[in-house]
């Protein structure tokens, strides 16, 4: 079955500074990597995917790119704010099937 | 627009007991997931219902065990409750090949 690994698992920023997250995947048949944001005591909320058709995508101070020969796909986050402050978790699956197996989250860390 | 919806919030149960949780998908939605996730940990897909049956399963005995109904909500029910069964149970909720998931708010379970 799939493997996801993160890291790290703990990353502490300044505000304003950039924060990079990284995993790698071991089954080649995924091509579906979603990130997702989860504060303390809340759900876990989407923030964004991608799919392995495409290398990188964007949405306003987050970013996602992946790389699928060295099989790794890692979360740019620009500009960080105190409110960015949760745990960050990536996940892979292969399309049409909807069964998420993820890392086991990055709790980011960001300084006023 | 509702929601992923769960219930209950918070439950606590004594070893051999048996807890039933349940969910209600995102409106548009008709494939409901399931799953557990420990302390520190990231969420560890349990099974996937679709069309009232078990579609996936993940690496979870058969103590755990569930039900779709025509409304497309779902149950969890776990047997023989272990200490480790004490978790946050999250549903997930999605269309069939879609893929994006929406996840509940879990229930805490806590097995004394």
């Amino acid at each position: 079955g799939e493997n996801v690994e993160q890291h790290p698992s703990t990353l502490s920023v300044q505000e304003g500074d950039s924060a990079v997250i990284k995993c790698t995947y071991s089954d080649s048949a995924s091509n579906y990597f979603p990130w997702y944001k989860q504060e303390l005591g809340k759900r876990p909320q989407l923030i964004i995917d991608i799919r392995s058709n495409v290398g990188e995508k964007k949405d306003q101070r987050i970013a996602v790119t992946l790389n699928k020969t060295a099989k790794h796909f890692s979360l740019h986050i620009t500009e960080t704010q105190p409110e960015d402050s949760a745990v960050y978790f990536c996940a892979a699956s292969e399309l049409g099937y909807s069964t998420l197996t993820f890392g086991k989250g990055t709790m980011l860390l960001v300084s006023p | 627009d509702a929601g992923v919806t769960q219930s209950p919030t918070h439950l606590i149960k004594t070893r051999g007991q048996q807890v039933t949780l349940r969910c209600s998908p995102k409106s548009g939605h008709d494939t409901v997931s399931w799953y557990q996730q420990a302390l520190g940990q990231g969420p560890q897909f349990i099974f996937q219902y679709y069309e009232e049956e078990e579609r996936q399963r993940g690496n979870f005995p058969d103590r755990f065990s569930g039900h779709q109904y025509p409304n497309y909500s779902s149950e969890l029910n776990v047997n023989a409750l272990l200490l480790g069964d004490s978790a946050l149970y999250l549903c997930a909720s999605s269309r069939v090949r879609l893929d994006t998931q929406y996840f509940g708010p879990g229930t805490r379970l806590t097995v004394l």
